[in-house]
């Protein structure tokens, strides 16, 4: 089982839609919770930083952490086309070992 | 502020080559994390180097190496290629490589194995 898992995609949705972006982990050794958004042929880019449980809002972003159940999710209100890539949590332990999702693809259609 | 640079941005190879990828972190961060990319595995973490010492490794085999120098600019070694080691390299670096903080990806090297 992997120490990270993070909901399959693709994701399709209509411009203007909220979107829910969520990953599971079974180590309680992650402190510090990130999104990352990474375009076709790039590197990834950081969006959202957390290490506490409960939510933390950034514009039309929003990340939510649940320590107790290891749950987190990226919200993604008023959704747009310049919004479509793949969005990767990632989970970093005090040591710095770095534990990365999946990914998941989203494409916002106008 | 210059990003993080990755060289080259593509490659071609042949299995049982060698390879040598090079990354410049941003000025000023000492931290620099190796990861690879495939559509299969995701983003898989290969070794972090910091003031010149390899500090942690992710489970790949000993054919993946890497080095960093005095000036934080870090090398990765690929030797015995083999088909699967097709994937996109990234580079990502940050000041300390403490797990508070942000890392600063490259866009990666697109490597090809035939």
């Amino acid at each position: 089982q992997k120490e990270v898992e993070q909901d399959p995609g693709p994701l399709s949705v209509p411009e203007g839609a909220i979107v829910s972006l969520n990953c599971t982990y079974s180590n309680s050794a992650f402190q510090y919770f990130m999104w990352y958004r990474q375009y076709s042929r790039k590197g990834p880019e950081l969006l959202m930083y957390t290490y506490s449980s409960g939510n933390k809002e950034d514009g039309r972003f929003t990340a939510q952490v649940d320590k107790s159940s290891k749950y987190i999710s990226l919200f993604i209100r008023d959704s747009q086309p310049s919004d479509s890539a793949t969005y990767l949590c990632a989970l970093y332990t005090n040591a710095g070992k770095s534990t990365f999702g999946d990914g998941t693809t989203l494409t916002v259609k106008p | 502020k210059a990003g993080v640079t990755q060289t080259p941005r593509y490659l071609i190879k042949t299995r049982g080559q060698q390879v040598t990828l090079s990354c410049s972190p941003i000025s000023g961060h000492r931290s620099v994390s190796w990861y690879q990319q495939t559509p299969g595995q995701g983003l898989q973490f290969l070794f972090e180097y910091f003031s010149e010492t390899q500090r942690n490794k992710g489970n790949f085999p000993g054919r993946f190496s890497g080095r960093q120098f005095s000036n934080s600019r870090s090398e990765m070694n690929v030797s015995t290629l083999e088909l699967g080691d097709s994937a996109l390299y990234l580079c990502a670096s940050s000041l300390e490589g403490t797990g508070e903080e942000k890392l600063f990806f490259g866009s990666g090297t697109q490597l090809s194995v035939l």
